[in-house]
């Protein structure tokens, strides 16, 4: 079946800081591939996404490549702020089967000024 | 932009109660979604609706119905609630299916 695996941390950073999270999954097919934040006491957000090989998705500052020959979507920033902290996501769409975002447990980030 | 709407944002009911749910999706999306989210845990896929029919369905309880009305906004019924149905509940839509999936704010649901 499809998963994903990421960090789960916490992560915990100073400002200014460089940001790695990892993520790697499983899937049958050719997924697609999502950055999803969420805010405390909000809802997600998409951050970034990448529908095929070797495709960056960037927003905010974050980037992600899609890595199919080591199945991974690590996000990155290059400098973090206390405005980052939050819980990311990455996620997956598994193109022809499920629609279903199959999600990873989520790694909270906490940025120190 | 207009955002995925869902009311309401909190909800108390007692065991064994019911529990109503809506989201109204971005205009012009046709793809809806229902997730469940316990705390401190990644959002679980419900269910799914696209034109108006269910798409796909995940590990939503017997006791958990939805359906998507003729303009586009979907309702997802609880009955019989149990403590363990305390969760932030999500709806999301997309413009057709396999598209990246736009969240609404969450309906917090809490069973006393």
């Amino acid at each position: 079946g499809n998963s994903v695996t990421q960090m789960e941390g916490p992560v915990t950073l100073s400002e200014e800081a460089f940001l790695t999270i990892n993520c790697t999954y499983t899937a049958t097919g050719y997924p697609s591939l999502f950055w999803y934040v969420q805010y405390p006491g909000e809802g997600l957000q998409l951050l970034l996404k990448a529908t095929k090989a070797d495709d960056k998705g960037s927003n905010k500052g974050f980037e992600a490549t899609y890595r199919k020959e080591t199945t991974s979507f690590h996000l990155e920033k290059g400098s973090v702020q206390v405005s980052d902290s939050a819980v990311y996501f990455c996620a997956l769409i598994s193109q022809g089967g499920s629609e279903k975002l199959v999600f990873g447990k989520g790694t909270k980030l906490t940025v120190n000024p | 932009a207009a955002g995925v709407i869902q009311s309401p944002r909190h909800l108390i009911k007692e065991k064994r109660e019911t529990a109503t749910l809506k989201c109204y999706p971005i205009p012009r999306h046709d793809t809806v979604y229902w997730y469940q989210q316990g705390p401190g845990q990644d959002p679980q896929f419900l269910i799914s609706f696209y034109e108006k029919m269910q798409s796909d369905k995940g590990s939503i309880p017997d006791r958990f119905s939805a359906q998507q009305f003729s303009d586009y906004h979907s309702e997802l019924n609880m009955s019989s609630l149990e403590l363990g149905d305390s969760a932030l509940y999500f709806c999301a839509s997309s413009l057709n299916t396999y598209n990246e999936q736009f969240f609404g704010p969450g309906t917090r649901l809490t069973v006393l």
